[in-house]
């Protein structure tokens, strides 16, 4: 079946820090991929996806590549900033199948 | 417009007793979700709603679990004789039509069994 790892938190940065989020993931077909975020008090909410190999997402800043060489999805960002500390999920959607697989979820804390 | 709306945020019960979560998705969305969020885990599909088709149950962890949705909106999940291990966050999601990624979540339902 469907799976998706992400590397475990936390992980915490000091502003303008680079980050990387490592996703991977297991799947029949050709999934659709996603990060969803959790900020504190909030529900989750989409923030960025890829429909096929190679595609780039990319929103707020974040950037995540689908490689299907490597079944990979890491989430990245230039510099963070406090506002992102959030809890981070990644996500697939396999084939026709309509329910999203998520991963467990790494809490980002930003410390100025 | 309104999100996506859960009751209670917040519900404390006693081993052996049933609770309701109650989820209201946003406004002409046909698909719902229901997802459980336990501590150091990741989502975990619990049932899909799609219009009026027979809802996916394939996630719902025990016959303890159930739910329904009526008219097409509001959604209950449903536990009886809970237990410590039914202790997590009960996430609902809507999207606006089957097959659409993009889904919209409520703030969750804290359930805690003592």
């Amino acid at each position: 079946g469907n799976s998706v790892t992400q590397m475990e938190g936390p992980v915490t940065l000091s502003e303008e820090a680079f980050l990387t989020i490592n996703c991977t993931y297991t799947a029949t077909g050709y999934p659709s991929l996603f990060w969803y975020v959790q900020y504190p008090g909030e529900g989750l909410q989409l923030l960025l996806k890829a429909t096929k190999a190679d595609d780039k997402g990319s929103n707020k800043g974040f950037e995540a590549t689908y490689r299907k060489e490597t079944t990979s999805f890491h989430l990245e960002k230039g510099s963070v900033q406090v506002s992102d500390s959030a809890v981070y999920f990644c996500a697939l959607r396999g084939g026709s199948n309509y329910k999203l697989t998520f991963g467990k979820g790494t809490l980002l804390t930003v410390n100025p | 417009g309104a999100g996506v709306s859960q009751s209670p945020s917040n519900k404390v019960t006693e081993k052996g007793k049933d609770v309701e979560l109650r989820c209201d998705p946003i406004s002409g969305h046909t698909a719902l979700y229901w997802y459980r969020q336990s501590l150091g885990q990741g989502l975990e599909f619990l049932i899909y709603f799609q219009g009026n088709s027979a809802p996916d149950k394939s996630g719902l962890p025990s016959d303890r679990f159930s739910a329904e949705r009526t008219g097409g909106s509001v959604s209950t999940l449903t536990i009886q004789r809970t237990q410590q291990e039914d202790s997590a966050v009960y996430l609902c999601a809507s999207s606006p039509r089957q097959g659409n990624e993009k889904l919209f979540f409520g703030s969750g339902t804290q359930l805690s069994v003592l």
